[in-house]
């Protein structure tokens, strides 16, 4: 079983939809989460760390679910501009190692 | 934040060669991280490089193949050693100040 697992996409929505994106962790002890964006060809940047109270940045809002382990992306009024793929990012301890998810492709349309 | 500069952008190499990558911060960190991102595949880490110390390596990264430099604590360097097709990937450096912050990534491919 992968340490990060994701929606495998590609998730092909129009213009203005609304999308969710789930992730699920296996390390019940993992220590904070993170959902990053990845330009094709371009290096991953921080989207939105996510939060146990869930949190709430512009069209975008991050779930987590620790008893579930189960953390969501979603994307209001989904842009051309949102057109990536979406890293869901698990960090197990303090050690700042990162462990990434294979990713998710999201493809806005006009 | 962290301003990371990473080079070479790309390259295209013989197979048995050796390249190196460089990553400069623009500030002092005390780990640096190396990663891998193959064609379609999420990023994989190969090691952290601490200043003053060995790097740590982890499953399936030998030092023998990606031997790390970390001279000081704005700078480190990953070669990637006798060089065969299945290492085309992307490699990335990344330092942790609050959040992660990469490197703009090599995209390396074995001829």
């Amino acid at each position: 079983r992968k340490e990060v697992e994701q929606d495998p996409g590609p998730f092909n929505v129009p213009e203005g939809a609304t999308v969710a994106f789930n992730c699920t962790y296996s390390n019940s002890a993992s220590q904070s989460f993170f959902w990053y964006r990845q330009d094709c060809r371009k290096e991953p940047k921080l989207l939105m760390s996510v939060y146990s109270s869930g949190n709430e940045d512009g069209r975008f809002t991050a779930q987590l679910n620790r008893a579930s382990q189960y953390i969501s992306l979603l994307i209001r009024d989904s842009k051309l501009s949102d057109s990536a793929t979406y890293l869901c990012v698990v960090n197990e301890d303090s050690s700042y190692k990162l462990i990434f998810g294979s990713g998710t492709r999201l493809l806005v349309r006009p | 934040s962290a301003v990371i500069s990473q080079k070479p952008s790309r390259d295209i190499c013989q197979r048995g060669t050796s390249l190196t990558i460089q990553c400069q911060v623009d500030s002092q960190v005390t780990m640096m991280f190396w990663y891998r991102q193959q064609p379609g595949q999420s990023l994989t880490l190969i090691a952290t490089a601490n200043q003053g110390s060995e790097a740590t390596y982890e499953s399936g990264f030998v030092i023998d193949k990606f031997p790390i430099s970390r001279p000081n604590l704005t700078f480190s360097t990953l070669t990637v050693s006798n060089m065969s097709p299945e290492d085309s990937s992307i490699y990335l450096c990344s330092v942790v100040t609050g959040k992660a912050f990469f490197g703009q990534g090599t995209r390396l491919t074995v001829v």
